[in-house]
């Protein structure tokens, strides 16, 4: 098995630009899961998905945040605009059916917003 | 809502001596799931461990294994003959054992084996 895949593995942009964060969980897997880790707040929950429904969005820390999981195989992180404090790793994680169930951590995208 | 303390924010450990992590959390719920996540200098998190709480038998894995206190509210995760790939940060996570419950990490411990 490959893995949960993300892409990219490293971001760079210019405030006020849009990023979009790609994530493909295990397959088979029905929870999905967008942590967002920094030195000040460590490891944060954005929002997760059930069986593509997100089912708890309220780590999405502004509307400037949306997350999308049109179908099992995919889900995306979007900021539009960005600001130079979203710089962060961003991880996805995927479990067979909720969070009590072994998370599997992709590699993360490090992005930085300049 | 629930909270997870890990206070040692680094340690280190001679190579193939036994190092212990602590972790503590805090809960009014009965029955839930610890963790222990390993996460290298590579930024993957790799499942260490992990703990049921309605077991009474401290889970192992390898040279790895837990103290796990109910009552106390700690878990410790103790890492045996420690490898020079040991060194990397380690976050311990609680869940509650709803259907749509989420994983809650502690801050984070840096442990670094010494040659």
């Amino acid at each position: 098995d490959a893995g949960v895949i993300q892409s990219p593995r490293h971001e760079v942009t210019e405030m006020g630009q849009e990023v979009t964060l790609r994530c493909k969980p295990i397959s088979g897997h029905n929870s999905l899961f967008w942590y967002r880790q920094t030195m000040m707040r460590g490891l944060e929950l954005l929002i997760y998905f059930n069986n593509n429904v997100p089912i708890d969005d309220s780590g999405m820390p502004e509307d400037r945040f949306s997350a999308k999981m049109p179908n099992a195989s995919f889900s995306t992180l979007k900021i539009q605009p960005s600001e130079p404090r979203d710089s962060a790793v961003y991880f996805c994680a995927s479990s067979l059916m909720r969070s009590t169930d072994t998370q599997y951590f992709g590699p993360g995208t490090r992005l930085t917003v300049l | 809502a629930q909270t997870v303390t890990q206070s040692q924010p680094e340690m280190s450990v001679q190579e193939a001596e036994t190092v212990t992590l602590s972790c503590t959390y805090d809960t009014s719920e009965n029955n839930y799931y610890l963790f222990w996540y390993k996460q290298p200098p590579s930024r993957q998190m790799i499942l260490v461990i992990r703990q049921e709480a309605y077991k009474q038998q401290n889970a192992t894995e390898n040279r790895f294994s837990v103290n796990f206190q109910k009552a106390a509210k700690s878990f410790s995760l103790k890492i045996s003959d420690s490898q020079l790939g040991d060194t990397a940060m380690y976050f311990c996570a609680f869940s509650y054992t709803g259907a749509n419950s989420k994983l809650t990490f502690g801050k984070g411990i840096t442990l670094s084996v010494r040659p």
